[in-house]
């Protein structure tokens, strides 16, 4: 199987604060992972793409130095929310894509991160 | 710029029914066409991946179909259960990389 696990599954903080979400491909290596935001109700919203040894891609409207994105190995991905305010209150899920040789790459999810800040 | 469209928005349906889920989207110029489901507060399970080649594909008591032409694409579940009780995504993928979801149809199946 190919499993993805975020950590931690959900963090309450003050606002001001810095909080750093974890995203882990546990049985393959992944060069590409994605980070994803949803808000209640809506549709999930790609903010930028991660890549392996690289600078992360970002979506026009995110903002990079806000969302700070470290992916330092094949298995782990970190997206850091700095000055965390309400309005990032947020459900942030990623996922690590597994490259196929016999067939098309295929991007597995996370649990997802709910963020609450107070 | 890419659209994907989920209706209805929300469903409910007695136990062991029968249901359709819709989704369209906007540019027919896809890689590829996935269902997901989530369930409240967690991340997505994919169900079915159809390619842009294909007309649908099945897993169990699921259906997924495709039109690319008409941007238009069905989920069937057969004989619902209280399990299937989700949120329904639609996604589509411009390219290899990149995957674009609709807002998803919240269904629930009555007991």
């Amino acid at each position: 199987g190919a499993v993805v696990s975020q950590h931690p599954s959900w963090v309450i903080c003050k606002s001001g604060t810095s909080v750093k979400i974890e995203c882990r491909s546990l049985d393959f290596q992944a060069t590409t992972m994605f980070w994803y935001r949803q808000f209640p109700k809506q549709s999930l919203m790609l903010m930028a793409t991660s890549n392996e040894g690289s600078k992360a891609t970002y979506e026009q409207g995110v903002e990079k130095d806000k969302f700070l994105i470290n992916h330092a190995s094949l298995t782990l991905s970190t997206l850091t929310v700095t000055s965390a305010h309400p309005e990032d209150s947020s459900f942030y899920i990623c996922s690590a894509r597994k490259e196929n040789l016999l067939s098309a790459d295929t991007q597995y999810f996370g649990p997802g991160t709910r963020l609450t800040v107070l | 710029k890419q659209e994907v469209t989920q209706i209805p928005a929300a469903l409910s349906v007695p136990e062991g029914e029968n249901l359709v889920l819709n989704c369209s989207f906007t540019d027919s110029a896809i890689y590829n066409l996935q269902w997901f489901r989530q369930d409240p507060g967690k991340g997505l399970t994919s169900l079915l991946l159809i390619q842009s080649s294909q007309r649908e594909q099945t897993s169990g008591r699921l259906n997924a179909s495709l039109d690319k032409s008409s941007g238009r694409s069905t989920l069937y579940i057969a004989a619902s259960q209280p399990g299937d009780s989700a949120t329904y995504l639609c996604a589509v993928s411009p390219r290899d990389d990149k995957i674009i979801f609709g807002k998803g149809t919240r269904l629930h199946i009555l007991p």
